[in-house]
Order: C-alpha cells, then sequence, then structure tokens
C-alpha cells in the first residue's frame, strides 16, 4: 500500500473557512512534502518540513509534523475558491530510495 | 524557473502499439522521474534516473522501459501498449543537492483503445 495516506479523501468547505488535511506514513523519513494539483495539471510544490522541524508555516499554509505518530498535516487558513485544488503529501524516505512516495490526495473544493 | 515540458498533452494509441512519451527539462537537474496518475491510488512510480544513462525501477516498472540519452531528457517506452495502461504520465525532475523538490510537467493523458 501507499506510504503516505492522506484524510479526508474529499473536502467542501466555504470561502473563509480553514481547511485541514493529514497525511499518515510508514516508514522514517527525512523530509515530508506538500504539492498541490489543479485539475488536469502537474503538481506543483508547497511547502517541505524535515524531519526534526515540527510545526512550518509559508503564507495561508501551516504543515505540522508528528514523527512519534508518523503523522503530518496541512491547514489552509481562510480558504479562497482559487484553492480548490487536490493536495497530496509525499515523503522523502530515510531508507536511500532516491525517489518521493505520494499518497493519494485530498480533494479540495472551496465554494464561492 | 524550472520548465519541464511533456510533448503531448493528450494521445491515443492501440493496444500493441509502442508508446513513447518524452519529457524535457532546462534546469540541468541530475534526477528525472516518471509517475502514473490514476484516481484513488495516487501517483505511482514507475522509473527513475539519477544521471545521463542510468535508471532505476520504481514500484511499477512492469511494461515500461526508459531512456536517458541526454541529461535534460528522459523518455518512457511502453513496449506493447495494454488498456491498462490509459492514464495520466507525469514527468518530474529535481536537483541532486539538497532536500530535492521535483518540479513537475503538465501531465500526458493516455488512453490505450
Amino acid at each position: 500500500s501507499q506510504q503516505g495516506e492522506e484524510d479526508p479523501q474529499a473536502l467542501s468547505i466555504q470561502e473563509g473557512e480553514n481547511a485541514t488535511m493529514n497525511c499518515s506514513y510508514k516508514t522514517s523519513i527525512n523530509n515530508l512534502q506538500w504539492y498541490r494539483q489543479n485539475s488536469g495539471r502537474g503538481l506543483v510544490h508547497l511547502i517541505l518540513i524535515r524531519s526534526n522541524e515540527r510545526e512550518k508555516h509559508s503564507g495561508r499554509l501551516r504543515v505540522t509534523l508528528d514523527t512519534s505518530k508518523k503523522s503530518s498535516s496541512l491547514l489552509i487558513t481562510a480558504s479562497r475558491a482559487a484553492d480548490t485544488a487536490s493536495y497530496f503529501c509525499a515523503t522523502d524516505m530515510d531508507t536511500g530510495r532516491r525517489a518521493l512516495t505520494f499518497g493519494s490526495g485530498t480533494r479540495l473544493q472551496v465554494q464561492p | 524557473d524550472v520548465k519541464v515540458t511533456q510533448s503531448s498533452r493528450y494521445l491515443v494509441k492501440r493496444t500493441g502499439e509502442k508508446v513513447f512519451l518524452e519529457c524535457v527539462q532546462d534546469m540541468d537537474h541530475e534526477n528525472m522521474f516518471w509517475y502514473r496518475q490514476d484516481p484513488g491510488l495516487g501517483l505511482r512510480l514507475i522509473y527513475f534516473s539519477y544521471d545521463v544513462k542510468m535508471k532505476e525501477k520504481g514500484d511499477i516498472p512492469e511494461g515500461y522501459s526508459v531512456s536517458r540519452e541526454k541529461k535534460e531528457r528522459f523518455s518512457l517506452i511502453l513496449e506493447s501498449a495494454s488498456t491498462n495502461q490509459t492514464s495520466m504520465y507525469l514527468c518530474a525532475s529535481s536537483s541532486r543537492q539538497g532536500t530535492r523538490p521535483l518540479h513537475f510537467g503538465n501531465g500526458t493523458r493516455l488512453t490505450v483503445t
């Protein structure tokens, strides 16, 4: 099964509300990254958190990492209709594997 | 800005055809990757390359091969296309240095009939 599993699979909120997406993984990591994908397009890198960090901010994005629980969350504050997209977590595993492993994604719909 | 260009946005091929998907990046990245994306399964790694003429199998290499003759170009080859290879194919590149966030192309949606 996937290294990263996102929860929920789909999320629908109103503009202005906060959106929280969770990611769980199975093996030790060097870092965890979040990506965004607009419909029919490639993924865009949003933010990276290293294994020795607990929280990171970038604009309206806040990422937390709990390595003891092997989980991460992505919070988008004051969401906008333009935030509608799919969001993926990806892990850089501490196994020497040179490629990221992606989860199945959360589909976020922000209603105007 | 890094640009990763995939040669086709949409492709329709017949079962048994040999299919080439091309990807070019313009940032001198050492690493290049091919993922396929299917609903409910996320992105799955097919092959990746960390240098010219070097390649490593990902999680689902069966039915695929790759070629990296030049640093900027990474090709995915479907030796004999089958209907279960209908999917979105995403190419990505990254620097070998540091934390290596990926830069993606816009994808090729392949339909095999």
